[in-house]
């Protein structure tokens, strides 16, 4: 079974650029959640989607910040436009159900100079 | 609101010495509590977990029980191997069973050498 990708690796970029980070879940797990570990800091919740719906936004940190997850499968990120402040690594997880391990991706390296 | 505190690292050690990791949380609830591991260049694995008071969780040698007199989760292990060397971050989901929004100590890099 395949885990949780994402892409890209590593993404560098200059304030007031756009970028867009992208996860595709483990097939079959509906809930998708993203966070974000800025240096020197914990990492912290941005928000989870259950299949296609936002369950739970209240982590974003601005309306620079746009998730989706169309037809419930892989979801993106974007930043928009990018400030140095959101550089960190955005990690994605998913699971079979809220009950259930999340499964984390080797996470998004993004760095805005 | 909920909290975790975790020892700061980094954290060096020798081969086959004991391990300790320290983390203590606040939480208004019954939380669930977690040790997750980052490996160089790979996602955040969950290592071990426990659901209740006293219950502990155990994985690869490591150890962790859940102590709600001391609202304390310590990391431990008898012998660390060069191949431990990682990130461990400890987590705790607020309720217990319902795992939507983890929350997150700093973490600890640990360094064994040989």
């Amino acid at each position: 079974e395949a885990g949780v990708t994402q892409f890209p690796s590593h993404s560098v970029i200059e304030k007031g650029q756009t970028v867009t980070l992208r996860c595709d879940p483990i097939s079959g797990h509906d809930n998708l959640y993203w966070y974000r570990r800025v240096m020197g800091k914990e990492i912290k919740f941005l928000l989870h989607f259950v299949k296609e719906s936002k369950q739970d936004e209240s982590g974003m940190p601005n309306n620079r910040f746009l998730a989706e997850r169309t037809g419930g499968t892989y979801s993106t990120l974007k930043v928009q436009p990018a400030e140095l402040e959101d550089s960190g690594v955005y990690f994605c997880a998913s699971s079979r159900s809220v009950a259930q391990e999340q499964f984390f991706g080797p996470g998004t390296r993004l760095t805005v100079l | 609101g909920d909290s975790v505190t975790q020892m700061e690292g980094p954290v060096t050690l020798s081969e086959e010495a004991f391990l300790t990791i320290n983390c203590t949380y606040t939480a208004t609830g019954y939380p669930s509590l977690f040790w997750y591991v980052q490996y160089p260049g790979e996602g955040l694995q969950l290592l071990l977990k426990a659901t209740k008071a006293d219950d502990k969780g155990s994985n690869k040698g490591f150890e962790a029980t859940y102590r709600k007199e001391t609202t304390s989760f310590h990391l431990e292990k008898g012998s660390v191997q060069v191949s431990d060397s990682a990130v461990y971050f400890c987590a705790l989901s607020p309720n217990a069973g319902n795992n939507r929004k983890l929350i997150w100590g700093l973490g600890t890099s640990l360094a064994v050498n040989p």
